[in-house]
C-alpha cells in the first residue's frame, strides 16, 4: 500500500539555521513525490515536485529511492517560511487524475 | 480572478440530513478533486473528475456523491450525513493531472 509519513508533527528552528523536513514513503513502483505548503491563513499550494528538480523559495528536495525519503532542506530559515508542510506521493495517475497520497503534514515554525 | 472558490465555509448538520457543498474555478481546469482531511492525517481523496460527466472514486468515496454538470463546477454531496463525516473539506483544480489550485475548505460537523 502506498503511505507517506513525516514523522515530525512539529519542527522548530530559529532563523538562519537549516531547515530539513523528512518524508518517508512506501510504494512499489516508480514513485512521484510533491511538497506542499499552507501558509498562515492561506490556501494550500503546490510547492515543488521532485520531477521539476526546481529549487523554489530556496528549498530543495531529494528523491532518495534506497532511504525511501524525500526530505525537504533549505540551508538557511527565514520567519516567513513558518507554515505547514505536507509531503505526497502520487498513488498512480488515472484518466481522472493523480491519485495522490498525503503525508499528514509538519508545521514548521522559525523563530527569531 | 478568483480561482477555486468553495460554498460554504461553515455548516453544522444533524445526522441524517443532507448538503452538498460547491467547488467552482474560473481557470478553465480539466481536472478536479475533493478531499477530506481529518485531524493528524493527511488529505484524502474522495472522489475526482476530468471534464465534465466524466467522474471517479478516490480513496475514501463511501457516503458521498459528486456531478460535474459544468465544467466549472464540482459539487460533492451527502445524502444521509454521519458524524463520522464530520471533517474539513478541500476541494483543488489543475490544467495538468496534479492538483495545484485549492479553495479555502469548507469546515463541516455532523452532530
Amino acid at each position: 500500500a502506498q503511505r507517506v509519513t513525516q514523522p515530525e508533527k512539529l519542527l522548530s528552528v530559529f532563523k538562519g539555521a537549516p531547515v530539513e523536513l523528512k518524508c518517508n514513503y512506501s510504494y512499489s513502483g516508480s514513485p512521484e513525490l510533491f511538497w506542499y505548503v499552507q501558509y498562515s491563513r492561506q490556501r494550500l499550494q503546490l510547492l515543488l515536485r521532485h520531477i521539476s528538480r526546481e529549487s523554489i523559495k530556496g528549498f530543495t528536495a531529494d528523491l532518495n529511492k534506497g532511504e525511501t525519503s524525500f526530505h525537504l532542506k533549505k540551508p538557511f530559515a527565514q520567519e516567513e517560511d513558518s507554515a505547514m508542510y505536507y509531503c505526497a506521493l502520487s498513488g498512480g495517475y488515472t484518466e481522472y487524475g493523480n491519485k495522490l497520497v498525503f503525508g499528514a503534514g509538519t508545521i514548521l515554525r522559525v523563530k527569531s | 480572478n478568483a480561482g477555486v472558490t468553495q460554498t460554504p465555509k461553515f455548516r453544522v448538520l444533524k445526522t441524517g440530513q443532507s448538503m452538498t457543498l460547491l467547488c467552482a474555478q474560473d481557470m478553465n481546469h480539466e481536472y478536479m478533486y475533493w478531499y477530506r482531511q481529518d485531524p493528524g492525517m493527511g488529505l484524502r481523496l474522495i472522489h475526482y473528475s476530468v471534464g465534465e460527466g466524466t467522474t471517479a472514486k478516490g480513496e475514501v468515496p463511501d457516503g458521498y456523491n459528486v456531478s460535474r454538470l459544468k465544467k466549472q463546477n464540482f459539487l460533492l454531496g451527502l445524502e444521509s450525513a454521519a458524524p463520522s463525516q464530520t471533517s474539513v473539506y478541500f476541494c483543488a483544480s489543475s490544467i495538468d493531472k496534479s492538483p495545484l489550485h485549492f479553495g479555502n475548505g469548507t469546515r463541516l460537523t455532523v452532530t
